[in-house]
């Protein structure tokens, strides 16, 4: 069966610190994958996603960046936060178009 | 601009009752529809989805009613169990682009016993 992990659970980082968080995907091969972020007391917004390795689209401009360089890995990174960046961010899996998205358990960041 | 919206951002229901969650959308672009459990500090599972060909679907105690001309859904949960006391989401995407969905802002369910 397919799993989706997530690291580091919970993150406190200072302002103007550096950001990567990691998203690994077992059990499937070639998924789409995306970058949620959940911010307090709202819905989740998409940020960004990848069908293929190398292959990255923003949906929203911000101060925040995607990468894949593995199949089944999925990486947001940050080279300085803002405060703005607080929140819950979440990864998520799907087998391809029109499939139903998993998500993982989510990393919950508070810049201060 | 909310293309998902849910208008209720928490219900109430007694256990054992039928507990309704809505959700409109104004995209009519959109045709695969989902709808997502949620608890604290964790990521949103997946309940059950729909698709535009359809009206209705159902599994065990959920069930999703799809309205077209009124771009509206609804999911029931019946019977109201204490497990249910979540945030639901419901969530939207279309055939363009690579299955992004857009969803609404989650309604806050308690199932009082």
């Amino acid at each position: 069966s397919q799993t989706i992990h997530q690291w580091p659970a919970t993150l406190v980082q200072p302002v103007g610190s550096p950001l990567s968080l990691e998203c690994t995907v077992e059990g499937t091969s070639n998924p789409n994958l995306y970058w949620y972020r959940q911010a307090a007391g709202r819905g989740l917004q998409l940020l960004f996603y990848s069908v293929g390795i190398g292959q990255i689209s923003s949906e929203v401009p911000q101060n925040l960046s995607a990468s894949r360089p593995q199949d089944r890995q999925f990486i947001l990174s940050s080279k300085k936060l803002l405060l703005s960046d607080s929140g819950f961010y979440l990864c998520a899996w799907a087998s391809g178009i029109q499939e139903t998205q998993y998500f993982g358990p989510g990393t919950r960041l508070l810049v201060l | 601009d909310q293309q998902v919206k849910q208008n209720s951002p928490s219900l109430s229901v007694q256990e054992g009752r039928i507990s309704i969650l809505n959700c409109d959308y104004t995209n009519s672009m959109f045709d695969y529809f989902l709808w997502y459990k949620k608890y604290p500090a964790e990521g949103p599972t997946f309940l059950i989805s729909i698709s535009s060909i359809k009206d209705k679907n159902e599994d065990g105690r959920f069930t999703v009613f799809l309205n077209k001309s009124a771009k509206h859904l609804s999911l029931h949960i019946v019977p109201s169990q204490p497990g249910d006391s979540a945030v639901y989401f419901c969530a939207a995407s279309s055939v363009q682009g690579a299955q992004k969905l857009v969803f609404g802002q989650g309604t806050r369910l308690t199932i009082n016993p």
